[in-house]
């Protein structure tokens, strides 16, 4: 079974310029998380979806930071404009149920660079 | 959301049993208890949860105290593919990360 998946695995770019990473959840999976990992603060949940629809936000850094889910099977997180402390391992993760009964499926990652 | 400490590091010998501990002393009825992996240059990798009993999959075992204010899971044998940091998460809604215990496996 293909699990979740994401793209571009690597990224590197100049600070201002718009980043945007894509994410595959698994296939029948209704919730779609979105994480940031640094050095300094870990593991952090950014924003997560139920049935395409945002649920919560609260984890999103801040209004440069954007997230869409136009269908079940695709989700883009933008960073507009980016900057050098954005840099970070980004993960997407998707479900079938937001409780704790049910694991999380982690993809990859997206490691970014802003210079 | 309840939180978990679990040690910072542990070390072990391939081939011999891993027990993982893990406090969470203000767990509330409706949290599961859920441990990942995550092994260098990868994603978090689900291994097992649980609610009040013991779990055993392939992967590990989770040993849940009867008061459920520790656990403790159980890598039966380890492997050097085993070395990774392991994090204890309590769950209701939302998975929120601690620090995790980075596990060295020495052949």
């Amino acid at each position: 079974d293909a699990g979740v998946i994401q793209s571009p695995r690597h990224e590197v770019t100049e600070m201002g310029q718009e980043v945007t990473l894509r994410c595959k959840p698994i296939s029948g999976h209704d919730y779609l998380f979105w994480y940031r990992q640094t050095m300094m603060r870990g593991l952090e949940l950014l924003i997560y979806f139920n049935n395409n629809v945002p649920i919560d936000d609260s984890g999103m850094p801040e209004d440069r930071f954007s997230a869409k889910m136009p269908n079940a099977s695709f989700s883009t997180l933008k960073i507009q404009p980016s900057e050098p402390r954005d840099s970070a391992v980004y993960f997407c993760a998707s479900s079938t149920n937001r409780g704790g009964n049910q694991p999380q499926h982690f993809g990859d990652g997206t490691r970014l660079s802003i210079l | 959301d309840a939180k978990t400490t679990q040690p910072n590091s542990m070390e072990s010998n391939e081939e011999e049993p891993v027990h993982l501990p893990c406090n969470h002393s203000t767990i509330s009825g409706t949290d599961y208890i859920h441990w990942y992996r995550q092994l260098p240059s990868q994603g978090p990798e689900y291994v097992i949860h649980g609610l009040t009993s013991n779990v055993n999959n392939r992967m590990a075992s989770l040993a849940i105290a009867e008061d459920r204010k520790s656990s403790t899971l159980i890598l039966h044998r380890a492997t050097l593919r085993d070395a990774a940091v392991y994090y204890c998460i309590l769950v209701t809604d939302k998975l929120i990360f601690g620090t995790g215990t980075r596990l060295q496996v020495f052949p």
